[in-house]
Protein backbone atom coordinates (compact mmCIF):
# COMPACT_ATOMS: atom_id res chain seq x y z
CA UNK A 1 0.00 0.00 0.00
CA UNK A 2 1.86 3.21 -1.49
CA UNK A 3 0.51 5.88 1.21
CA UNK A 4 2.92 8.60 -0.39
CA UNK A 5 2.99 8.82 -4.38
CA UNK A 6 5.36 11.19 -5.73
CA UNK A 7 3.83 10.82 -10.18
CA UNK A 8 6.58 12.16 -12.06
CA UNK A 9 9.91 10.36 -11.69
CA UNK A 10 12.13 13.21 -13.45
CA UNK A 11 11.57 16.90 -14.08
CA UNK A 12 13.31 19.20 -16.09
CA UNK A 13 13.83 23.19 -15.72
CA UNK A 14 15.81 26.33 -17.01
CA UNK A 15 18.05 27.81 -14.42
CA UNK A 16 15.87 31.19 -13.19
CA UNK A 17 12.54 29.76 -13.82
CA UNK A 18 10.40 28.08 -11.04
CA UNK A 19 10.17 23.86 -10.42
CA UNK A 20 7.36 22.25 -9.26
CA UNK A 21 7.60 19.04 -7.36
CA UNK A 22 4.43 17.27 -6.77
CA UNK A 23 3.37 14.87 -3.53
CA UNK A 24 0.01 13.00 -2.59
CA UNK A 25 -0.70 11.25 0.23
CA UNK A 26 -3.46 8.59 0.99
CA UNK A 27 -3.49 8.81 4.95
CA UNK A 28 -5.59 11.84 6.43
CA UNK A 29 -3.97 11.38 9.80
CA UNK A 30 -0.90 12.53 8.39
CA UNK A 31 -0.05 15.65 10.42
CA UNK A 32 3.55 16.43 9.13
CA UNK A 33 5.08 16.50 6.11
CA UNK A 34 8.56 17.11 4.91
CA UNK A 35 10.65 17.31 2.19
CA UNK A 36 14.40 15.90 1.81
CA UNK A 37 16.86 16.37 -1.15
CA UNK A 38 19.70 14.28 -2.51
CA UNK A 39 22.40 13.85 -4.28
CA UNK A 40 23.84 10.45 -5.60
CA UNK A 41 25.66 8.70 -3.04
CA UNK A 42 24.53 10.76 -0.55
CA UNK A 43 22.27 10.50 2.44
CA UNK A 44 18.86 12.60 2.17
CA UNK A 45 18.91 16.25 3.81
CA UNK A 46 16.09 17.98 4.96
CA UNK A 47 14.89 20.77 3.02
CA UNK A 48 11.50 22.27 4.25
CA UNK A 49 8.21 21.05 6.40
CA UNK A 50 4.63 21.73 6.98
CA UNK A 51 2.13 21.14 9.44
CA UNK A 52 -1.32 20.07 8.79
CA UNK A 53 -2.75 23.01 10.65
CA UNK A 54 -1.00 25.33 7.59
CA UNK A 55 -1.80 25.45 4.01
CA UNK A 56 1.72 27.26 3.12
CA UNK A 57 5.77 27.49 4.22
CA UNK A 58 7.96 29.52 2.65
CA UNK A 59 12.27 29.20 3.49
CA UNK A 60 13.79 31.51 1.47
CA UNK A 61 13.82 30.09 -2.69
CA UNK A 62 11.67 26.96 -1.39
CA UNK A 63 7.87 27.09 -0.62
CA UNK A 64 5.76 24.15 0.20
CA UNK A 65 2.10 24.09 -0.18
CA UNK A 66 -0.47 21.62 1.75
CA UNK A 67 -3.71 21.32 -0.30
CA UNK A 68 -5.63 19.08 2.68
CA UNK A 69 -9.09 18.23 1.11
CA UNK A 70 -6.95 16.88 -2.06
CA UNK A 71 -4.54 15.16 -0.10
CA UNK A 72 -1.63 17.14 -2.26
CA UNK A 73 1.72 18.77 -1.72
CA UNK A 74 3.86 20.49 -4.18
CA UNK A 75 7.17 22.45 -3.26
CA UNK A 76 8.00 25.09 -5.41
CA UNK A 77 11.69 26.28 -5.85
CA UNK A 78 11.81 29.79 -7.40
CA UNK A 79 14.40 31.17 -9.25
CA UNK A 80 15.40 27.51 -9.71
CA UNK A 81 19.68 26.87 -9.77
CA UNK A 82 21.80 24.52 -11.50
CA UNK A 83 22.86 23.36 -7.41
CA UNK A 84 19.28 22.48 -7.14
CA UNK A 85 19.47 19.51 -9.17
CA UNK A 86 18.95 16.73 -7.23
CA UNK A 87 16.51 13.66 -6.15
CA UNK A 88 13.71 15.39 -3.73
CA UNK A 89 11.05 13.26 -1.34
CA UNK A 90 8.07 13.98 -0.06
CA UNK A 91 8.03 12.14 3.13
CA UNK A 92 4.84 12.20 5.55
CA UNK A 93 5.36 10.87 9.24
CA UNK A 94 4.78 6.98 8.91
CA UNK A 95 1.98 5.22 11.11
CA UNK A 96 3.32 5.62 14.19
CA UNK A 97 4.76 9.39 14.11
CA UNK A 98 8.07 7.90 14.30
CA UNK A 99 9.59 6.71 10.79
CA UNK A 100 8.92 8.51 7.56
CA UNK A 101 7.37 7.10 4.42
CA UNK A 102 8.93 7.85 1.69
CA UNK A 103 7.30 8.50 -1.48
CA UNK A 104 9.43 7.72 -5.03
CA UNK A 105 11.11 10.92 -5.09
CA UNK A 106 11.54 12.89 -8.61
CA UNK A 107 14.86 13.59 -10.02
CA UNK A 108 14.99 17.45 -10.69
CA UNK A 109 17.36 18.49 -13.86
CA UNK A 110 17.83 22.49 -13.72
CA UNK A 111 19.48 23.20 -17.03
CA UNK A 112 22.13 26.43 -16.90
CA UNK B 1 23.15 21.10 13.19
CA UNK B 2 22.97 17.85 14.02
CA UNK B 3 25.56 15.08 12.59
CA UNK B 4 24.30 11.35 12.60
CA UNK B 5 28.43 9.56 10.54
CA UNK B 6 28.20 6.51 8.82
CA UNK B 7 30.68 4.13 8.73
CA UNK B 8 32.14 2.21 6.27
CA UNK B 9 31.17 4.73 3.44
CA UNK B 10 32.22 2.07 0.63
CA UNK B 11 32.92 -1.53 1.61
CA UNK B 12 33.52 -4.33 -1.00
CA UNK B 13 33.20 -8.17 0.47
CA UNK B 14 33.36 -11.72 -0.44
CA UNK B 15 30.40 -13.45 -0.95
CA UNK B 16 29.18 -15.63 2.36
CA UNK B 17 31.20 -12.90 4.47
CA UNK B 18 29.48 -10.85 6.79
CA UNK B 19 29.64 -7.13 7.29
CA UNK B 20 28.92 -3.89 9.97
CA UNK B 21 28.33 -0.57 9.55
CA UNK B 22 27.80 1.69 12.01
CA UNK B 23 25.64 4.81 12.21
CA UNK B 24 26.49 7.23 15.19
CA UNK B 25 24.73 10.39 16.63
CA UNK B 26 27.87 12.99 17.02
CA UNK B 27 26.42 16.15 18.64
CA UNK B 28 23.06 14.36 20.00
CA UNK B 29 21.24 11.47 21.28
CA UNK B 30 19.55 9.00 19.66
CA UNK B 31 16.65 6.68 21.19
CA UNK B 32 15.54 5.86 17.67
CA UNK B 33 17.14 5.27 14.81
CA UNK B 34 16.11 4.25 11.26
CA UNK B 35 18.07 1.69 8.90
CA UNK B 36 17.20 2.58 4.77
CA UNK B 37 17.98 0.69 1.88
CA UNK B 38 18.46 2.38 -1.99
CA UNK B 39 18.59 0.48 -5.20
CA UNK B 40 19.75 2.15 -8.00
CA UNK B 41 16.94 4.93 -9.64
CA UNK B 42 14.20 3.55 -6.65
CA UNK B 43 13.07 5.70 -3.74
CA UNK B 44 14.76 4.88 -0.05
CA UNK B 45 12.81 2.06 1.23
CA UNK B 46 12.52 1.86 5.29
CA UNK B 47 14.34 -1.84 6.50
CA UNK B 48 14.22 -1.15 10.09
CA UNK B 49 13.64 0.58 13.25
CA UNK B 50 16.33 0.40 16.09
CA UNK B 51 15.50 1.20 19.30
CA UNK B 52 18.15 1.54 22.12
CA UNK B 53 18.46 -0.94 24.36
CA UNK B 54 16.01 -3.05 23.01
CA UNK B 55 14.75 -5.27 19.99
CA UNK B 56 14.53 -3.80 16.55
CA UNK B 57 11.11 -3.43 14.92
CA UNK B 58 11.63 -4.63 11.02
CA UNK B 59 9.38 -4.04 7.84
CA UNK B 60 7.73 -6.97 6.58
CA UNK B 61 9.62 -8.76 4.38
CA UNK B 62 12.95 -7.38 6.02
CA UNK B 63 14.95 -10.94 7.07
CA UNK B 64 15.73 -10.10 10.72
CA UNK B 65 18.58 -13.21 10.49
CA UNK B 66 20.02 -11.52 7.15
CA UNK B 67 20.00 -7.44 8.84
CA UNK B 68 21.12 -7.56 12.36
CA UNK B 69 20.46 -4.76 14.22
CA UNK B 70 21.79 -3.49 17.31
CA UNK B 71 21.06 0.19 19.48
CA UNK B 72 23.57 -0.56 22.41
CA UNK B 73 24.18 3.34 23.01
CA UNK B 74 22.30 6.07 22.59
CA UNK B 75 24.42 7.49 19.85
CA UNK B 76 25.50 4.18 18.08
CA UNK B 77 23.21 1.86 16.33
CA UNK B 78 24.50 -0.94 13.90
CA UNK B 79 23.70 -2.95 10.79
CA UNK B 80 25.40 -5.80 10.06
CA UNK B 81 24.79 -8.13 6.84
CA UNK B 82 25.39 -11.70 7.58
CA UNK B 83 26.51 -14.19 4.79
CA UNK B 84 26.18 -11.49 2.69
CA UNK B 85 25.19 -12.25 -1.24
CA UNK B 86 25.23 -10.74 -4.27
CA UNK B 87 21.52 -9.12 -4.05
CA UNK B 88 22.44 -7.79 -1.17
CA UNK B 89 24.13 -5.06 -2.64
CA UNK B 90 22.77 -1.70 -2.33
CA UNK B 91 23.19 1.61 -0.37
CA UNK B 92 22.42 1.57 2.88
CA UNK B 93 21.40 4.73 4.96
CA UNK B 94 20.75 5.59 8.39
CA UNK B 95 18.96 7.97 10.08
CA UNK B 96 18.30 9.48 13.74
CA UNK B 97 15.74 11.29 15.64
CA UNK B 98 16.82 13.96 17.91
CA UNK B 99 15.50 12.60 21.11
CA UNK B 100 16.06 16.37 22.72
CA UNK B 101 13.71 17.68 19.91
CA UNK B 102 11.27 14.90 19.06
CA UNK B 103 8.03 16.71 17.98
CA UNK B 104 10.24 18.23 15.07
CA UNK B 105 9.90 15.25 12.65
CA UNK B 106 12.76 15.97 11.33
CA UNK B 107 15.32 12.94 10.90
CA UNK B 108 18.73 13.30 10.07
CA UNK B 109 20.69 10.98 7.93
CA UNK B 110 24.53 9.51 7.57
CA UNK B 111 26.10 9.84 4.81
CA UNK B 112 25.19 6.42 3.32
CA UNK B 113 27.33 3.06 2.86
CA UNK B 114 27.47 1.49 -0.37
CA UNK B 115 27.84 -2.14 0.01
CA UNK B 116 29.00 -4.09 -3.03
CA UNK B 117 28.96 -8.34 -2.37
CA UNK B 118 31.30 -9.98 -4.94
Amino acid sequence: DQQVKQNSPSLSVQEGRISILNCDYTNSMFDYFLWYKKYPAEGPTFLISISSIKDKNEDGRFTVFLNKSAKHLSLHIVPSQPGDSAVYFCAPPGEYGNKLVFGAGTILRVKS
Amino acid sequence: GAVVSQHPSWVICKSGTSVKIECRSLDFQATTMFWYRQFPKQSLMLMATSNEGSKATYEQGVEKDKFLINHASLTLSTLTVTSAHPEDSSFYICSARDSGRPNTGELFFGEGSRLTVL
